[in-house]
């Protein structure tokens, strides 16, 4: 089945600095690849999604890039707010047998944004 | 938030009690998932839906069975509860499969298995 690893696990910046959250996948298959911020005590909300027909995406502050050749897929936040601070996981959908359709996600990367 | 309700949001058990957690969805969608998640494990899948009475499992389904008899209501039930199951359960939901349709989470239920 797909396997994803997240890095890195916790990432503290300095308000208005980027953050760069990285995720590495392992079925070549894969073609959509969410991302979730969750806030203390709340489920998961996506944020933003890449297809893989699409090498990038941006949403104001946030951007997804997409490297199919070499399987990773990374998470830019540019101008970050203390709002930003949550816990972001990446995911991948499989795309066939017994993966076909479900997310499986990375560990979880913890951003604290320092005022 | 999409319209899902998880119940309840907070419970403490015994070991060796049965436990059933609810999830109740007012978006008609066809697919629902229960996941457990747990410090350095992300989310991990339990067990799925694709229709009413239709269910199957996921990569952490031991110890864990569910029921959909309506298409608003996904039931997770732990027979018997052990202190490995103390974790959030979440419960998420999509429309579709397979073209990238987004999943919607609840905000979780907590459960402490003593």
């Amino acid at each position: 089945g797909e396997n994803v690893e997240q890095h890195p696990s916790t990432l503290s910046v300095q308000e208005g600095d980027s953050a760069v959250i990285k995720c590495t996948y392992s079925d070549s298959a894969s073609n959509y690849f969410p991302w979730y911020k969750q806030e203390l005590g709340k489920g998961p909300q996506l944020i933003i999604d890449i297809r893989s027909n699409v090498g990038e995406k941006k949403d104001q502050r946030i951007a997804v890039t997409l490297n199919k050749t070499a399987k990773h897929f990374s998470l830019h936040i540019t101008e970050t707010q203390p709002e930003d601070s949550a816990v972001y996981f990446c995911a991948a959908e499989g795309a066939g047998g017994t993966s076909y359709g479900k997310l499986t996600f990375g560990q979880g990367t913890i951003l604290t944004v320092h005022p | 938030d999409a319209g899902i309700t998880q119940s309840p949001r907070h419970k403490v058990t015994e070991t060796g009690t049965p436990v059933t957690l609810r999830c109740h969805q007012t978006e008609n969608h066809r697919y629902m998932y229960w996941y457990r998640q747990d410090p350095g494990h992300g989310l991990r899948l339990i067990h799925y839906s694709y229709g009413v009475k239709d269910t199957d499992k996921g990569e952490v389904s031991d110890g864990y069975s569910v029921s959909r008899s309506k298409t608003e209501d996904f039931l997770l039930t732990l027979e018997s509860a052990t202190s490995s199951q103390t974790s959030v359960y979440f419960c998420a939901i999509t429309a579709g499969v397979g073209a990238g349709s987004p999943l919607h989470f609840g905000n979780g239920t907590r459960l402490t298995v003593t």
